[in-house]
């Protein structure tokens, strides 16, 4: 299985700052790379897929890059509305597998 | 407009068997993989399946198969999952999601959940 590792497992930041996610897959996925948002009490939301294709709707302060085994995703200027916890998920093959999570906290 | 409707929160016994469903619309079901996650209560996100209605072909994460079953109905464009015998362990939200066919086989659509508790 291809193991998923995102750094930080949290992160403080406030209102208007830029804040960077890092996910690292343990072999090389190419693009087949994508970041979901998930808020308390809520289903995970795609934001990017193919690691950098912004989805349908998401505002575009998310961006996400890179490709083979590193990946990140940034967020250019924090708005309220983006504290949640982030998920980036391998779909390079079967089974599937998701990071262990980075949860941004206001600071 | 794409919807997934998943049925409400179970509360069952340990050794009881559930399935729980996931009806979809606003989209050619036999087209797409479907696919199941488990959220443990305050952990992250685990995927445990998908299954293709077009040819019935299923895929299971090592830690799921033969705990679970995912299987469908394509008269009523519903997907299901489900346990023989419950155990604790097993209390969890459940999410299905749809995996896009274009791009890179990303969740696009997610259904709004379901809890399972299972409890003596």
């Amino acid at each position: 299985d291809i193991q998923m590792t995102q750094s930080p497992s949290s992160l403080s930041a406030s209102v208007g700052d830029r804040v960077t996610f890092t996910c690292r897959a343990s072999q090389s996925i190419g693009s087949y790379l994508n970041w979901y948002q998930q808020k308390p009490g809520k289903a995970p939301k795609l934001l990017i897929y193919a690691a950098s294709s912004l989805q349908s709707g998401v505002p575009s302060r998310f961006s996400g890059s890179g490709s083979g085994t590193d990946f990140t995703l940034t967020v250019s200027s924090l708005q309220p509305e983006d504290f949640a916890t982030y998920y980036c998920q391998q779909s390079y093959s079967t089974p599937r597998t998701f990071g262990q999570g980075t949860k941004l906290e206001i600071k | 407009e794409v919807q997934l409707v998943q049925s409400g929160a179970e509360v069952k016994k340990p050794g009881e068997s559930l399935k729980i469903s996931c009806k979809t619309s606003g989209y050619s079901f036999t087209n797409y993989w479907i696919g199941w996650v488990r959220q443990m209560p305050g952990k992250g996100l685990e995927w445990m399946g998908i299954f293709y209605p077009g040819d019935s072909d299923t895929r299971y994460s090592p830690s799921f198969r033969g705990q679970v079953t995912i299987s469908v109905d394509k008269s009523i464009s519903t997907a299901y999952l489900q346990w023989s015998s419950l155990k604790t362990s097993d209390t969890a939200m459940y999410y299905c999601a749809r995996e896009a066919t274009t791009s890179r086989q990303q969740l696009d659509y997610w259904g709004q959940g379901t809890l399972v508790t299972v409890s003596s």
